[in-house]
């Protein structure tokens, strides 16, 4: 049974910093992982979406990573800026088109 | 608008009584997801639609829920008597097609569902 963690929960940091969310899954046969941006009171707004056989997906200041082997992938957020705050989630697809999602890292970038 | 529209956006009703919660996909993407989200919690798989297939329910948790989408298009998600524990905000979601998951999924903005 595939199961999504992600860490930290929630972190807070000061305006410009780069910061890096993680996620970890638990079945490496995956065909995708996609990440997502939550504003409270709002849907999912999909980020970026890395294909098993990429490594890496950037976004302008957005860059996700991708290590099946080691059932990891990174969110590297550069120069971050309070309109970075947001619970962002990571989710992978249980089967073709099932997706199981993170229960996600609320972000916070103070002014 | 061309994202996903659901509606209502809340809805407030009291315990036994049945909701009918909408969503409008993107159009000409055949594949739809309703998803729920309880308050800090992850989002809970409820039921997918491709095209004119079979829906896959299995997430449904329980006979009170059921969906249907007309048309290849529009879908209603219903849940009957509700009860409290039903409290959460219900997303749907679409994508151009299946097939490996490969494409990314568009969410509406929800529709939080309180129970009184």
């Amino acid at each position: 049974k595939q199961e999504v963690t992600q860490i930290p929960a929630a972190l807070s940091v000061p305006e410009g910093e780069n910061l890096v969310l993680n996620c970890s899954f638990t079945d490496s046969a995956i065909y995708n992982l996609q990440w997502f941006r939550q504003d409270p009171g709002k849907g999912l707004t999909s980020l970026l979406l890395i294909q098993s056989s990429q490594r890496e997906q950037t976004s302008g200041r957005l860059n996700a990573s991708l290590d099946k082997s080691s059932g990891r992938s990174t969110l590297y957020i550069a120069a971050s800026q309070p309109g970075d705050s947001a619970t962002y989630l990571c989710a992978v697809p249980s089967g073709t088109y099932k997706y199981i999602f993170g229960t996600g890292t609320r972000l916070k970038v103070l002014a | 608008g061309a994202g996903v529209s659901q509606s209502p956006s809340n809805k407030v009703t009291e315990k036994g009584k049945d909701v009918e919660l909408r969503c409008d996909p993107i159009s000409g993407h055949t594949a739809l997801y309703w998803y729920r989200q309880s308050l800090g919690q992850g989002l809970e798989f409820l039921i997918y639609f491709q095209g004119n297939s079979a829906p896959d329910k299995s997430g449904l948790p329980s006979d009170r829920f059921s969906a249907e989408r007309t048309g290849g298009s529009v879908s209603t998600l219903t849940i009957q008597r509700t009860q409290q524990e039903d409290s959460a905000v219900y997303l749907c979601a679409s994508s151009q097609r299946s097939g490996g998951g490969s494409q990314p999924q568009h969410f509406g903005d929800g529709t939080r569902l309180s129970i009184l």
